[in-house]
């Protein structure tokens, strides 16, 4: 079982629709979680942190659930601009903060 | 400010061939830093990271090498490339976020290779 799982999509959506994506991990000792986002050819960068509580970027909103092991990240009013591959990430500590990345699931959001 | 170098960007070599990537952080001392590979339709991959000049831990056995022979330079190597080999190359260095111990990473732009 891979450490960091998601549906590599592509999720099709109009403009203005709300999509949502979903990822589990498997070490239930995962301590920090993340998701970044990666532009096609481009380096990831940091979208948002996800907290235990849940929290809210804008239009952005992140979930976690420790029960289940999985993340959420859901999007509002998906704009062109939202269109790229989203990675979720896992801190686990193995003596060192090791980051794990997922597959990514990518987005394209149509006029 | 933070900034993250690396080069080159891009490059093509053929099989058998070295290999070196270079990567330099501005405007920050003793980073953490990292060297991941992406292949492509493939998660990141964590292939060496260092908490100092000359501490490099390897995650996964591969004809790749790394150095820091500076506190702010991450060097990626090869001396005899393989196909498998080819994929983006990311260096990132990293800070603590919050007080959860947690690394957040920023990457550099990324070097692609295609090994031939």
């Amino acid at each position: 079982r891979k450490e960091v799982e998601q549906d590599p999509g592509p999720f099709n959506v109009p403009e203005g629709a709300t999509v949502a994506f979903n990822c589990t991990y498997s070490n239930s000792a995962s301590q920090s979680f993340f998701w970044y986002r990666q532009d096609c050819r481009k380096e990831p960068k940091l979208l948002m942190s996800v907290y235990s509580s849940g929290n809210e970027d804008g239009r952005f909103t992140a979930q976690l659930n420790r029960a289940s092991q999985y993340i959420s990240l859901l999007i509002r009013d998906s704009k062109l601009s939202d269109s790229a591959t989203y990675l979720c990430v896992v801190s686990m500590n193995t003596g060192f903060q090791k980051l794990v990345f997922g597959t990514g699931t990518r987005l394209l959001v149509s006029p | 400010s933070q900034t993250i170098h690396q080069w080159p960007a891009t490059l093509v070599q053929p099989v058998g061939s070295p290999l070196s990537l270079e990567c330099t952080v501005e405007g920050t001392s003793n980073p953490n830093l990292y060297w991941y590979r992406q292949a492509a339709g493939r998660g990141l991959q964590l292939l060496f990271y260092s908490v100092g000049i000359g501490q490099i831990s390897s995650e996964v056995p591969q004809n790749l090498s790394a150095s820091r022979p500076q506190d702010r330079q991450f060097i990626l190597s090869s001396k005899k490339l393989l196909l498998s080999d080819s994929g983006f190359y990311l260096c990132a260095w990293s800070v603590m976020w919050g007080n959860s111990g947690a690394n957040v990473l920023t990457f550099g732009a990324g070097s692609r290779l295609t090994v031939l």
